[in-house]
């Protein structure tokens, strides 16, 4: 049972356009949300989070949506930079729960 | 201050044998996370410990997987008598709080052969 869902494998963004990655999860009890980024052969780094609270949360180049009624949240990074270039992860919690419910990723490469 | 060290990086384990991964968290961190990633697939939760505990093991296999936090040393996951499913990249994470802020090791890549 796939709780949370990333369902584009991969995408393919020009630098300095818009890269959108989509992310649609079934559990209504998550309230927190997570993008993680990862490049090959290290770990998963933090990048922002919104609480179930809010529809938005900025920081820098990158943006966080959340629509609950849909349960569907996205992250842009604008402008893309070729350091973008790593596989993103959305994951989720419920209230009280230490543990994260990732994504299966999504590989987002820059051109340049 | 070091981040989240794990070793090995990589581990190759014949079918039966055992696998001993270890985490040392962050400095200060009393919190330790480990998620295990199959191939083409996000991670998933294993268990979470706090210094000579186990807090939740909701996502540990019941059989031949274990996990301790000693109040010396660093976190050990040991998995017994490995097959080739057992083959995929476990990852920890610790924090200092019991919040969502883990800051993630760089992996031990396990291979069964």
């Amino acid at each position: 049972d796939q709780q949370v869902k990333q369902n584009s494998p991969s995408l393919s963004v020009q630098e300095g356009r818009i890269s959108i990655l989509n992310c649609d999860y079934t559990n209504s009890m998550f309230d927190y949300f997570l993008w993680y980024k990862k490049y090959p052969a290290e770990g998963p780094t933090f990048l922002i989070s919104i609480s179930s609270i809010k529809d938005k949360n900025e920081d820098g180049r990158f943006t966080v949506f959340l629509n609950k009624s849909a349960k569907h949240l996205s992250l842009h990074i604008v402008p893309s930079q070729p350091g973008d270039s790593a596989v993103y992860f959305c994951a989720a919690s419920e209230e009280g729960a230490q543990k994260l419910v990732f994504g299966q990723g999504t590989r987002l490469t820059i051109n340049p | 201050n070091a981040g989240v060290m794990q070793n090995p990086r990589h581990l190759v384990r014949r079918r039966g044998q055992e696998a001993r991964l270890r985490c040392s968290p962050m400095k200060g961190h009393s919190h330790v996370y480990w998620y295990r990633q199959l191939p083409e697939e996000g991670l998933k939760f294993m268990v979470y410990l706090q210094k000579e505990n186990i807090i939740d093991e909701s996502g540990m296999p019941k059989e031949r997987f274990s996990a301790e936090f000693p109040k010396e040393g660093p976190s050990i996951l040991r998995i017994q008598q490995v097959v080739r499913g057992d083959s995929a990249a476990y990852f920890c994470a610790s924090s200092s709080l019991a919040n969502y802020g883990y800051t993630f090791g760089s992996g031990t890549r396990l291979t069964v052969v």
